[in-house]
């Protein structure tokens, strides 16, 4: 089975509304995490990581939590525009192992005006 | 380049026909994967070329698939005898070095229609 997955595989906000967008995974190995978004007909675009030894970062506009004990990440959108209607990926890798990002199915963000 | 280019970036295919998947990756970048990302699903990882090291071809789904990296750069992905199944955007991406220490940046990907 997959070994990061997301608890919704939709979500539906209104614009201006705070957006939250969970992950849960299975490899406690892992200590990189990464959040991408993916628009329609588009590759994933970065947006966030995060590594183990943290528990929070923030960009603009998003925050990434990471909880080691219950192996769950979660995506945090201030401020929810239209634009940033995608789909929404986590993904985690076993760091300096040389591994490949492994990614979850994703969650689709839609924004409402 | 400015980013990863992939070509073609629409290809239908009648099944049992051979197809190669282009990636050119952005310059400098030492590592390049390849995934699979099927109709609504999330990204099946396929193959990882991190410099001169023999490639992570643990994803590759079938002995059909296979991909080489020429000369530390440009990267192809043929998949032999097509399968309906096959149907998929193949996504490739590159950085600077393994996953744990650079970001990956992805080509827009190429979408392939098997017959």
């Amino acid at each position: 089975g997959e070994s990061v997955g997301l608890h919704l595989p939709t979500l539906s906000v209104q614009e201006g509304d705070n957006s939250i967008i969970n992950c849960a995974y299975s490899n406690s190995a892992s200590d990189y995490f990464i959040w991408y978004k993916q628009e329609s007909g588009k590759g994933p675009q970065f947006i966030i990581d995060i590594r183990s030894n943290m528990d929070k970062r923030q960009g603009q506009r998003v925050t990434v939590l990471l909880n080691k004990t219950v192996k769950h990440l979660s995506l945090q959108i201030a401020a929810t525009q239209p634009g940033d209607s995608a789909v929404y990926f986590c993904a985690e890798n076993m760091g300096q192992a040389g591994t490949a990002l492994i990614f979850g199915k994703g969650t689709t963000l839609s924004v409402s005006s | 380049g400015a980013g990863v280019s992939q070509s073609p970036s629409n290809k239908v295919t009648e099944k049992g026909k051979d197809v190669e998947l282009r990636c050119d990756p952005i310059s400098g970048h030492t590592a390049l994967y390849w995934y699979r990302q099927s109709l609504g699903q999330g990204l099946e990882f396929l193959i990882y070329f991190q410099g001169n090291s023999a490639p992570d071809k643990s994803g590759l789904p079938s002995d059909r698939f296979s991909a080489e990296r020429t000369g530390g750069s440009v990267s192809t992905l043929t998949i032999q005898r097509t399968q309906q199944e096959d149907s998929a955007v193949y996504l490739c991406a590159s950085s600077f070095g393994q996953p744990g220490a650079n970001v990956l940046t992805f080509g827009a990907g190429s979408r392939l229609t098997v017959l």
